[in-house]
């Protein structure tokens, strides 16, 4: 049981390149979150997804853009990059069941834009 | 605007040391308090969810707290395996959207010195 887990760890990109990130949950969890922390300002939603086939905006959502084709996989897309999206960016997952709604963590992906 | 506010931001303690760790929040339809640990370059770490006021958890040397207002994590007699930075996050329902976000404090860095 991995739990989740996201790929690349690193990634160096230059501005205006672009890049996908993906997220990975093995614990069968309905609802899944990108989240994105700064120093200084916390962990921030992106983006979330409560089932297969639906994604909706968090509260940065700008300049990033997801899909969640299968119920265990989350990508996060970057089209176009910019320099604020230095940043390292972290998947959650939680189970949809009443009574358990805490959220588990990847590992990060620690994402440098040039 | 929902805020979540930990206090001190850092704290440095002796092994034995006991300390406390706050957590305030103001924030409309509190759907649970959860406590999490990052240790350095890796994701949150689930500790923790509080639900309504006057509930407390416990799990080894860390008991949480909740009032009406804010939470405490208490660390009772320290080691320095407990250093890390532990987060408040307050879930809260999502505007013009279905279902909760968590809305994350910016943390307490606590390093505890043998």
């Amino acid at each position: 049981n991995a739990g989740v887990t996201q790929t690349p760890k690193f990634r160096v990109l230059k501005t205006g390149q672009s890049m996908t990130l993906l997220c990975a949950q093995d614990m069968n969890h309905e609802y899944m979150y990108w989240y994105r922390q700064d120093p200084g300002m916390g962990l921030r939603l992106i983006h979330y997804s409560v089932g297969e086939g639906t994604t909706a905006k968090g509260e940065v959502p700008d300049g990033y853009n997801v899909s969640r084709l299968k119920k265990q996989n989350f990508l996060l897309g970057l089209e176009s990059a910019a320099p604020s999206q230095t940043s390292v960016y972290f998947c959650a997952s939680r189970s949809a069941l009443a009574g358990f709604y805490e959220q588990y963590f990847g590992p990060g992906t620690r994402l440098t834009v040039t | 605007e929902d805020q979540v506010t930990q206090s001190p931001e850092a704290l440095r303690l002796q092994e034995g040391e006991s300390s406390s760790l706050n957590c305030s929040y103001t924030v409309s339809g509190l759907r649970g308090l959860f406590w999490y640990r990052q240790d350095p370059g890796k994701g949150p770490e689930f500790l923790f969810t509080l639900y309504s006021a006057g509930e407390e958890k416990e799990k080894e040397r860390l008991k949480a707290t909740l009032t009406k207002k804010e939470s405490f994590l208490h660390i009772t007699a320290p080691k320095p395996e407990d250093s890390a930075t532990y987060l408040c996050a307050v879930q809260v329902p999502l505007i013009k959207a279905a279902g909760n976000k968590l809305t994350f404090g910016g943390g307490t860095r606590v390093l505890v010195k043998p």
